[in-house]
């Protein structure tokens, strides 16, 4: 079945460092990718997606890459804010359009 | 933008006892609700898909007559556990999908923290 792979955290960076969290996937056919954010005590909230290969989602500075040959999407954003702090989802969708996902990655950014 | 509305986010109930929680699209309808599960410092595990006016689909391993989903509405979806017991003790979070969008139009609500004692 279909499974997402993210790295785990906690993570933890100062303000204005390099972001990096890494996700892998596995799934027949051509899924689509998303990043989910959760903020604390919140529901989730979609950050960014990309329904086919080679498309680049973005939003808020933060980027990812459907890399089929990879079957990667690794989250990045060149310079963190303390705001960013928040649990980090990487998803998938199916033909069936369920969503499966990552065990989650906490970022925590110090001032 | 679309705004899924969870009601409660928290609740205490006693061992044995039925909690509903509710999960309302308020500005668009939604043919199609799923409810995740979500343990702590663990991921969201799909728990069933609300069809309305339909029977739920429940994922594999998860107890109809407990967790029991009712879907009679285009902008109401209720979960609700029978018999709680404190292992049932859990974050909820429902989401819903805008009629006639793709998956990327999921909308998820703020989520119910139940805690069984």
């Amino acid at each position: 079945g279909d499974s997402v792979t993210q790295m785990e955290g906690p993570v933890t960076l100062s303000e204005e460092a390099f972001l990096t969290i890494n996700c892998t996937y596995t799934a027949t056919g051509y899924p689509s990718l998303f990043w989910y954010v959760q903020y604390p005590g919140e529901g989730l909230q979609l950050l960014l997606k990309a329904t086919k290969a080679d498309d680049k989602g973005s939003n808020k500075g933060f980027e990812a890459t459907y890399r089929k040959e990879t079957t990667s999407f690794h989250l990045e954003k060149g310079s963190v804010q303390v705001s960013d702090s928040a649990v980090y989802f990487c998803a998938l969708s199916d033909a069936n359009e369920k969503l499966t996902f990552g065990t989650g990655t906490r970022l925590t950014i110090i001032p | 933008g679309a705004v899924v509305s969870q009601h409660p986010s928290w609740v205490i109930c006693k061992s044995g006892t039925s909690v509903k929680i509710e999960c309302r699209s308020l500005d668009f309808q939604a043919t199609t609700m799923f409810w995740y599960r979500q343990f702590p410092k663990q991921s969201l595990m799909l728990m069933a898909t609300s069809n309305e006016g339909s029977k739920a689909t429940y994922e594999q391993g998860v107890e109809k007559d407990k967790f029991l989903i009712n879907h009679a509405s285009l902008t109401l979806s209720t979960l609700t556990v029978t018999s709680a017991h404190p292992e049932d003790s859990s974050f909820y979070i429902c989401s819903a999908r805008e009629s006639g969008q793709r998956s990327y139009g999921y909308t998820f609500g703020s989520g119910t923290r139940l805690t069984v004692v």
